[in-house]
């Protein structure tokens, strides 16, 4: 079965850069996403890539790909205490004419001052 | 503005209550989701519904019954519940045919079972 797993805690110093990393197991997921939840909110999407890439940047967010080892990972750069929220990674799993997302436990960032 | 509404934001119900969880999206989606959010736990899929008809139920008990009139709107209604059952649930919508747009999220129900 499907199954997405994360470390659960990352802290980090303001200005530093961090990294999250994630593992899947689906190899025939299409996409893979990072969504972000700060409290009291639902998910919301930060980044995605598609299985044939291995690199995306998109402004202070790096996504890389090993399909290989089935390993994803989100480098946020210069990190802020407003990027202190849980990050989830999740895989995409189509169905007939639909797609469901695994995600996985997320992981606590905390930016510290 | 996420563009998916889910009311009420906070529900406190008895565990003889029957009480009904709203969603509501106008971006044009035409498949939505109930995910159930539980503290250390990965997010549980419950429900999907695909061009307002159900195409998966992961397996979740019956006092939970969901229900799509049309592809904007989205219930979870409830009765019976157990304590076990107090969670964060999550609607999302999405562009069936176009995987790569991810999902876009409410808010969410904060439920609490007493």
């Amino acid at each position: 079965g499907e199954d997405v797993e994360q470390s659960l805690f990352l802290s980090v110093r303001e200005g530093d850069s961090s990294v999250i990393n994630c593992t899947y197991t689906d190899s025939s997921s299409t996409y893979l996403y990072w969504y972000k939840q700060e409290p009291g909110a639902g998910l919301q999407l930060l980044t995605y890539i598609f299985s044939n890439m291995d690199m995306k940047q998109d402004q202070r967010l790096t996504v890389l790909l090993n399909k290989k080892d089935k390993h994803l990972s989100l480098r946020i750069a210069d990190t802020q205490t407003g990027d202190s929220a849980i990050y989830f990674c999740a895989e995409s799993i189509s169905g007939s004419g639909y797609s469901t997302l695994t995600f996985g436990k997320g992981t606590m960032l905390l930016v510290s001052p | 503005e996420t563009g998916v509404t889910q009311t009420p934001r906070h529900l406190v119900m008895g565990m003889t209550n029957k009480k009904s969880l709203k969603c509501e999206q106008h971006l044009g989606h035409n498949a939505m989701y109930w995910y159930k959010q539980s503290a250390k736990k990965p997010l549980e899929l419950m429900f999907v519904y695909s061009l307002e008809e159900r195409v998966e139920n992961n397996s979740v008990p019956s006092r939970f019954s969901p229900e799509c009139p049309n592809s904007s709107h989205l219930f979870l209604h409830l009765h019976t519940l157990q304590p076990e059952d107090s969670a964060l649930y999550l609607c999302a919508s999405s562009q069936a045919s176009v995987v790569n747009y991810g999902y876009t999220f409410g808010s969410g129900t904060r439920l609490t079972v007493v």
